[in-house]
């Protein structure tokens, strides 16, 4: 069973428009939920995270929020840039590992 | 290097071969994660070490694969009778942390890219 989903395998936003990933769980345990990005031919690299006992989390262009009634996170990067094209996954921390999401493959586009 | 490497960066394997991935962690960290990445999927553990103790190895599929780290810095990952379901990128990761913790301490490397033929 997949405890964390990311529901959209893709998305296209234009430059400077808000993009908006969005991440699902089933576990009410997780302690951190964290956004990793991925270039292609590289290893995952870490973005933001937010603790279970917040509800939003911002670092410049990016603002994570925490719906946990809901189970649900996201990622909003406003403006959004070419160079943040990329695939994007949505993590949860439990007993010291992380569960992945599927990721989502965002393209901005000039 | 200052970075988690890896080796090799790509592998063919023929179907019933014995394959080793090896990762060399960023000195000093204590913890080590194996990851596999299925074509179009995201990460999934394998298994977790802290030094040389092996606390985790509840993601491993099967018992053809066995993972060591037996000085608590380098890690192979062993795979035995590889099978083209075993086709995927093998991402090694280490933190100075004991745990995955917050996940802003953990650094990925580029990962091992097998294909069973």
């Amino acid at each position: 069973d997949q405890q964390v989903k990311q529901n959209s395998p893709s998305l296209s936003v234009q430059e400077g428009r808000i993009s908006i990933l969005n991440c699902d769980y089933t576990n009410s345990m997780f302690d951190y939920f964290l956004w990793y990005k991925k270039y292609p031919a590289e290893g995952p690299t870490f973005l933001i995270s937010i603790s279970s006992i917040k509800d939003k989390n911002e670092d410049g262009r990016f603002t994570v929020f925490l719906n946990k009634s809901a189970k649900h996170l996201s990622l909003h990067i406003v403006p959004s840039q070419p160079g943040d094209s990329a695939v994007y996954f949505c993590a949860a921390s439990l007993t010291g590992k992380l569960i992945f999401g599927q990721g989502t493959t965002l393209q901005v586009k000039p | 290097g200052a970075g988690v490497s890896q080796s090799p960066r790509y592998k063919v394997a023929k179907r019933g071969q014995d394959v080793a991935l090896r990762c060399d962690p960023i000195s000093g960290h204590v913890s080590l994660f194996w990851y596999q990445q299925a074509l179009g999927q995201g990460p999934e553990f394998l298994t977790y070490f802290q030094n040389e103790a092996q606390l985790d190895k509840s993601g491993l599929p099967s018992d053809r694969f066995f993972a060591e780290r037996p000085e608590g810095s380098v890690s192979t990952l062993k795979i035995q009778r590889t099978q083209q379901e075993d086709s995927a990128v093998y991402l090694c990761a280490s933190s100075l942390m004991s745990s995955a913790g917050r996940g802003d301490t953990i650094y990925f490397g580029e990962g091992s890219w097998l294909t069973v033929v």
